[in-house]
């Protein structure tokens, strides 16, 4: 079956650390750029992270630059999202998507919850 | 960063008619624009990408058009299972371009 499947989030405080995972399966993982994008509750979609399939590019959001990193190992089918310095705002389900620049698979999220 | 502005923010229709959204870039994109679909509790639905070719499994009752800084998503008759929320998005030049979404139209029953 083709699906992404994330995982890692949680209830952090402020100024700590967190690491997302993504598990890909049913198809040809590095073939394809990945990315992350999230969405705080009741808002809208905001691309966070992508990477292309050999990590050659790399790309981030101002909002998360500097704090955030995107990785991926191809010989395990996974990206990672390592999220340094969390700030109140960085509350919302993440979700993994693959991408040809559009997502055309997408998982199911995992909720990262920063708070005190 | 190219800023992508949709159009209304909530439309109200009745099921059976028709639906148009509206999306405008900052700046070209050229046809490297996509929509997505996402109903609550699940994650979105690719419908659209190149402005105007449908998704696998997509109805033909959605259609894309537009080209540079202006996009239009059209439904042309409202089922009960459309309403929800419509995202667009620009992928020009990624790499090392970033990717951004619109904020949404909300779809909701008239």
């Amino acid at each position: 079956e083709v699906q992404l499947v994330e995982s890692g989030g949680g209830l952090v405080q402020p100024g700590r650390s967190l690491r997302l995972s993504c598990a890909a399966s049913g198809f040809t993982f590095d073939d394809y750029a990945m990315h992350w994008v999230r969405q705080a509750p009741g808002k809208g979609l905001e691309w966070v992270s992508g990477i292309s399939w050999n990590s050659g590019s790399i790309g981030y959001a101002d909002s998360v630059k500097g704090r955030f990193t995107i990785s991926r190992d191809n010989a395990k089918n996974s990206l990672y999202l390592q999220m340094n310095s969390l700030r109140a705002e960085d509350t919302a389900l993440y979700y993994c998507a693959k991408a040809f620049g559009y997502f055309d698979l997408w998982g199911r999220g995992t909720l990262v919850t920063v708070s005190s | 960063e190219i800023v992508m502005t949709q159009s209304p923010a909530t439309l109200s229709v009745s099921p059976g008619e028709r639906a148009t959204l509206s999306c405008r870039a900052s700046q070209s994109v050229s046809s490297n624009l996509a929509w997505y679909q996402q109903k609550p509790g699940q994650a979105p639905r690719l419908l659209i990408y190149g402005a105007s070719t449908r998704a696998t499994g997509i109805p033909a009752r959605f259609s894309g058009s537009g080209s540079g800084t202006e996009f239009t998503l059209t439904i042309s008759s409202l089922q009960s299972e459309d309403f929800a929320v419509y995202y667009c998005q620009q992928y020009n030049n990624w790499p090392p371009k970033r990717l951004t979404f619109g904020g949404g139209t909300k779809v909701e029953i008239k």
